[in-house]
Parts: structure tokens; sequence; C-alpha cells
């Protein structure tokens, strides 16, 4: 059972565009869920965390926009730029103490210039 | 911010014999740290779970004999792979929960196991 689908598996976006993936869940007692970039050979690297007490969260040119209803999430990227080609997981987690991050099967951004 | 450190990030090994690969969260501690494997163009899948002073919880299907983890220590974890063979090549990844709630991993390691 996959508790956090991620769509599209592959983008291509072009230099200055926006960038969206989406995510869904199934586990309400999610409460924690993170986006994370990850390049070739490295481990991943914490984008922007949204908790489910706001609808929308902006740090910079990302976004994340959450719809409890739904059990749905995405990942907005602004002024999408070629250093944005990587591959991005949704995740998500419960705060009970030990529980670990579920992630999504990722999705491969290519921006080009 | 918070710190893991993972050594060696990447380790070439013969075929029936162990690699220890370490995680250290650097300036947290950390009870409980987890460990990922990530095979080619995949995402990454829950190995265990490492809590300091007890037994690690394995997910299912990931065999514990093979993959050892010790959690001795606050700020270390290990993960030996044992008997290594061709099919264990991948990406390992170590994660830990620091006390602001967020998860911090380190930067891999790339096992090849020839």
């Amino acid at each position: 059972q996959q508790q956090v689908k991620q769509s599209p598996q592959s983008l291509i976006v072009q230099k200055g565009g926006i960038s969206i993936i989406n995510c869904a869940y199934e586990n309400t007692a999610f409460d924690y869920f993170p986006w994370y970039q990850q390049f070739p050979g490295k481990g991943p690297a914490l984008l922007i965390a949204i908790r489910p007490d706001v609808s929308e969260k902006k740090e910079g040119r990302f976004t994340i926009s959450f719809n409890k209803s739904a059990k749905q999430f995405s990942l907005h990227i602004m002024d999408s730029q070629p250093g944005d080609s990587a591959t991005y997981f949704c995740a998500a987690s419960m705060k009970v103490a030990g529980t670990a991050l579920i992630f999504g099967k990722g999705t491969t951004l290519s921006v080009s210039s | 911010g918070a710190v893991v450190s993972q050594h060696p990030s990447w380790v070439i090994c013969k075929s029936g014999t162990s690699v220890k690969i370490e995680c250290r969260s650097l300036d947290f501690q950390a009870t409980t740290m987890f460990w990922y494997r990530q095979f080619p163009k995949q995402s990454l899948m829950l190995m265990a779970t490492s809590n300091e002073g007890s037994k690690a919880t394995y997910e299912q299907g990931v065999e514990k004999d093979k993959f050892l983890i010790n959690h001795a220590s606050l700020t270390l974890s290990t993960l030996t792979v044992t008997s290594a063979h061709p099919e264990d090549s991948s990406f390992y990844i170590c994660s830990a929960r620091d006390d602001n709630y967020g998860y911090t991993f380190g930067s891999g390691t790339r096992l090849t196991v020839v």
C-alpha cells in the first residue's frame, strides 16, 4: 500500500516557468509534510515543510499548498531555474516519536535554459 | 542547523565480505535514527528504525541478520551489511530526528559489491 502518491514522475519546465508537483496521502494521522530535493549521489535536503494547521507556506521561490480535506499537498517552484533541476520527493510522517518519513516515488524536474 | 554525518560516502567490497556504515548526529542527540535504501531512479525505502539502547525495528522484507544495526549512543548508529552480495549494491542513507521534530539526512553511502 503506497501511503504517499506523487505525480508527475517527470517534469520539464522552461526557465522562468512554474513547476508544480502534487502529492496525495491516505493516512489521516500524518501531520508533517516536507518536500525534499535530491541531486545525484547526494542525500535528500529539506526544501520546505508544512503542518496541517495551515493551508499554504512560502519560502522564497518555493510554496507548499495544503488541502486537508482532499488529503493533498503540492509544491510550487516559481521562476524555475536550471539549478533547480533535480529529483523532488514529498514525504509525510506522524508526530508520534520514533516514526519515520514515508516518501513519495519522486519527480525528476528538468528546467531548460 | 542539525547536521548528520555519514561515512563512508562510497565503498567497494568483494562479495561475501561485510561493510559497516556510520551515521553520526553532530550537533544534537538523536534518540531515533532511520536507515533507508535507494536504488537508481527510485525513491527512498525505509529499511529500519534504530533506537538508542534497544534493538532496531526492521521493515517487512528486510533481513535483520544481513543488515545489522547498532545504536549504541545518542549520536551514533551503524549499519553493517553482512556477507554482501551484488544485489546489495545500492545507495544507503541514514536520517535522524532533531529536537525541533525535523528530519535530517546524511549524505548517503554508495555501496558497490563486486
